[in-house]
């Protein structure tokens, strides 16, 4: 399947715990990637491989997949966290890749 | 570092073409793949293709195939990605991005390049 579900907002309070999720067929088979996007900037890889963080990437960032649902979780929001954030996978059945939809972070 | 710098931002009439281009620096060309992404204002990013660099060989999402050529100049280290028959819902930033060394994600991205197709 090619279809990857986010939902279109997410809102959280400085300090607490943010958790976007990426809903799609069997997704627990496949790497999923996270990206960051602020307005007007390009898109930043965050996680990638379900879990693992490039370099740069706070701690704060973790990522787990598992049966239909990755989660992209950020233990303790940071107003400058506010952003879109995509989730991607490579399909290898037909050797395409697949954006979500997006995740608007909102910080209260 | 790694760069992707592409090209400036374009407008085209509808039925027309446009050829972006994305100049690397930082590290070596054709040791990574390169793709192409566009996001129309408000929506998610789309997946438009691949290329590898080294022998320039391709691949490109269905809804494109016909419509899309990437291509690469070696010597300058630049991919390029043109995309013909343009209609006005082609208008998008188009990004290119480098593939990583240990996954499928993308790693690097260009700054975008705004395409406008207006009559």
């Amino acid at each position: 399947s090619d279809v990857l579900t986010q939902p279109p907002s997410v809102s959280v309070a400085p300090g607490k715990p943010a958790k976007i999720t990426c809903g799609g067929h069997n997704i627990g088979s496949k790497s999923v990637h996270w990206y960051q996007q602020k307005a007007g900037q390009a898109p930043v890889l965050v996680i990638y491989y379900d879990t693992d963080r490039p370099s740069g990437i706070p701690e704060r960032f973790s990522g787990s997949n598992s049966g239909n649902t990755a989660t992209l979780t950020i233990s303790r929001v940071e107003a400058g966290d506010e952003a879109d954030y995509f989730c991607q996978v490579w399909e290898r059945s037909s050797d395409h890749w697949v954006f979500g939809g997006g995740t608007k972070l909102t910080v209260l | 570092q790694v760069q992707l710098v592409q090209s400036g931002a374009e407008v085209q009439k509808p039925g027309a073409s446009v050829k972006v281009s994305c100049k690397t620096s930082g590290y070596t060309f054709t040791s990574y793949d390169i793709h192409w992404v566009r996001q129309a204002t408000g929506q998610g990013p789309e997946w438009m293709g691949w290329m590898n660099p080294n022998g320039g060989l391709t691949g490109y999402a269905q809804k494109f195939q016909g419509r899309i050529t990437m291509t690469r100049n070696t010597s300058i280290n630049t991919a390029y990605m043109e995309l013909s028959s343009l209609r006005s819902d082609d208008t998008a930033v188009y990004y290119c991005a480098r593939n990583s060394a240990l996954d499928t994600a993308f790693d690097h991205w260009g700054q975008g390049t705004l395409v406008t197709v207006s009559s």
